[in-house]
């Protein structure tokens, strides 16, 4: 089993959709739960982030943790074309190493 | 805003040629990375070094990587023989002064070995 999982996608949808990208994972020593957004040709760039369960929103984003089912999620409100990118989840044991899923590519279509 | 910077932002060399990549991390951050990313598949882990010293590697981290902090500034990664394979997108990142996680990534290196 992989250590990280996500669809990679792509996900198409229209703008002001609701889009809900999700991510699951195996090692339960996880406690830091992030997600990154990857634009073409650039760096990834800490989109939110969450230590242990429950949810924390900011703006248009929201994250949500259920380490009992091992599932993290992350939902964009009113999503705009520049919102496409590839969003990447990223738990972490609060070590000296991060480990990323593979990244769901997502398109908002104006 | 600080942020993380790489240099070149390309860079194209023969296999078999060394090459060093430059990063200058956040200035008071304490935690130093290097990712890569091969074209169409995620971001590796290849190394994280911290008080001056590597503190963890993975497997991709072979012999011919090497990690080295020169001044209080850089950052740089070293790849001695280069072989095809190494053709990838090449991340630096730092983060601040706990291990809670928050990457601050640069822009990247594309290398490109012929």
């Amino acid at each position: 089993q992989k250590e990280v999982e996500q669809d990679p996608g792509p996900l198409s949808v229209p703008e002001g959709a609701i889009v809900s990208l999700n991510c699951t994972y195996s090692n339960s020593a996880f406690q830091y739960f992030m997600w990154y957004r990857q634009y073409s040709r650039k760096g990834p760039e800490l989109l939110m982030y969450t230590y242990s369960s429950g949810n924390k929103e900011d703006g248009r984003f929201t994250a949500q943790v259920d380490k009992s089912s091992k599932y993290i999620s992350l939902f964009i409100r009113d999503s705009q074309p520049s919102d496409s990118a590839t969003y990447l989840c990223a738990p972490g044991t609060g070590g000296f190493k991060t480990i990323f899923g593979a990244g769901t590519r997502l398109f908002v279509k104006a | 805003e600080p942020e993380v910077t790489q240099t070149p932002s390309h860079q194209v060399t023969q296999m078999g040629q060394e090459v060093i990549l430059r990063c200058v991390p956040i200035s008071n951050h304490l935690y130093f990375y290097w990712y890569r990313q091969i074209l169409g598949q995620k971001v590796e882990f290849l190394v994280s070094f911290y008080n001056n010293e590597i503190s963890e590697k993975s497997e991709i981290f072979d012999d011919q990587f090497s990690v080295e902090r020169p001044d209080g500034s850089n950052f740089t990664l070293k790849i001695r023989s280069t072989k095809l394979e190494d053709s990838a997108m090449y991340f630096c990142a730092s983060m601040p002064g706990e291990t809670n996680e928050k990457l601050f990534f640069g822009s990247g290196t594309q290398l490109s070995v012929l």
